[in-house]
């Protein structure tokens, strides 16, 4: 079955840095773009970057660019997302997607979520 | 970057009740917009794709509809299960982005 499981979450003091890691099995990993989607405490649903099946492709929400980078290990599959430079307001829960490519994109739908790692960033 | 202003932020229905959600975006989305259900503590679960089709698996009491700049979410009849938060999401270019969300309660 289609199994994605999130780490590399914990407490970390503003300005430090992070890495995430999301491990993907039950499906071929190469053949689907893969998505970060944040959650801070009691509020909404906020899209953080994407990666293109061959990682070929990145974007990045307009809050994270410059600070956050995402890549992919297509022989592990893994999917990472390196946060530099934290802030207070990057405290959320970071899930990892996967999202099915069409012809011309993989940001479509998130059909298969992880349950989710959870960043602090406190002092 | 496209906005999404999804409408009730929260609502409480009956048992069988019909409930619709509304979910309009600032600029032509075309049919690039889905339905997610996030029960609490829970990732979220993708319920309708492409703003009309039904995900594999999910019970036809959801549905989907509406193009362009204007889209609805509809629970047929509500059940206890249903309690949770709806969010819709577009895709039609980065930077996606979700609407605020839509707490279900029952009467």
């Amino acid at each position: 079955q289609v199994q994605l499981v999130e780490s590399g979450g914990g407490v970390v003091q503003p300005g430090r840095s992070l890495r995430l890691s999301c491990a993907a099995s039950g499906f071929t990993f190469s053949n689907y773009g893969m998505h970060w989607v944040r959650q801070a405490p009691g509020k909404g649903l906020e899209w953080v970057a994407v990666i293109w099946f061959d990682g070929n492709n990145k974007f990045y929400g307009d809050s994270v660019k410059g600070r956050f980078t995402i890549s992919r290990d297509n022989s592990k599959n893994t999917l990472y997302l390196q946060m530099n430079s934290l802030r207070a307001e990057d405290t959320a829960v970071y899930y990892c997607a996967r999202a099915p490519c069409s012809s011309t994109s993989c940001s479509t739908r998130f059909d298969f979520w992880g349950q989710g790692t959870v960043v602090t960033v406190s002092s | 970057d496209i906005q999404m202003t999804q409408s009730p932020s929260s609502l409480s229905a009956s048992v069988g009740d019909r409930v619709t959600i509304t979910c309009q975006s600032t600029q032509d989305i075309s049919i690039y917009l889905n339905w997610y259900q996030q029960k609490p503590g829970k990732a979220p679960k993708l319920l309708i794709y492409d703003a009309t089709n039904l995900e594999t698996g999910v019970p036809a009491r959801f549905s989907g509809g509406g193009y362009g700049t204007q889209f609805t979410f509809t629970i047929g009849s509500l059940q206890p299960e249903d309690i949770a938060t709806y969010f819709c999401q577009h895709y039609h270019s980065p930077p996606l982005t979700f609407g605020g969300g839509t707490k279900v309660e029952i009467k």
